[in-house]
């Protein structure tokens, strides 16, 4: 079966650094997506990285490595607003998006 | 800016009863997707259309149906609602079903069944 793997829950400190961890087990792959979900709100967009390889987008990183199967999603200089779920999702052979449950992201002061 | 809209944003059913969700985006977007969100769980695909005219299952698909007459359009319907059809709602957008776009969400439609 397909499978993505994720850590329930993380806490930080406002100005530090987290590394979240996403390992993927699909049939075929077509990309991976990192998106930000707020309680209560929708998801929205990220990243994307289909070559391994890191991708900076200013105070978030996304890196890949398919062999490994294997993403994170670094999140630097953490702010209050950062406080939310963090959903990998993998494009599989068919093009159809494999999400894993999220990782909640609690920052404390 | 509109992007993807949802209504209702929220609704309580009684077990048994026929209800429509509906799903507008104004991006023309060609692919469009019908997720439920489960405490726990990954969203999961319930039904998509890769462009209007055609509509395939996802990974849950019992117990909904959807159909795709225009571009814009995309409703989702529970013919007979139960309770473990409780769930919040999400549709979404892509400008393909492939390729490396992204999905863009509607609000979502919180749904409980009683």
């Amino acid at each position: 079966g397909q499978n993505i793997d994720q850590p329930t829950e993380m806490t930080a400190t406002e100005g530090a650094i987290v590394q979240i961890n996403c390992t993927y087990q699909t049939s075929g792959f077509n990309g991976l997506f990192w998106y930000q979900q707020h309680a209560g709100e929708a998801p929205t967009f990220l990243s994307y990285n289909v070559l391994d390889g890191l991708e900076e987008k200013g105070r978030f990183s996304s890196f890949l490595s398919r062999s490994k199967g294997y993403s994170y999603l670094l999140l630097k200089e953490l702010q209050m607003k950062d406080s939310a779920s963090y959903l990998c999702a993998v494009k599989d052979s068919n093009y159809q998006l494999i999400w894993g449950a999220g990782t909640k992201l609690i920052i404390k002061p | 800016i509109a992007g993807i809209t949802q209504a209702p944003t929220s609704q309580i059913l009684a077990a048994g009863r026929r209800m429509t969700l509906r799903c507008t985006q104004d991006m023309r977007h060609n692919a469009m997707y019908w997720y439920r969100q489960d405490l726990g769980l990954g969203l999961r695909l319930i039904h998509y259309s890769n462009t209007a005219g055609t509509t395939g299952k996802g990974e849950v698909p019992d117990g909904y149906s959807v159909s795709r007459a225009n571009t814009d359009d995309f409703p989702l319907t529970l013919a007979s609602a139960v309770p473990s059809q409780t769930s919040v709602y999400f549709c979404a957008s892509s400008e393909t079903g492939t390729g490396g776009g992204e999905a863009f969400f509607g609000q979502g439609t919180r749904l409980t069944v009683v």
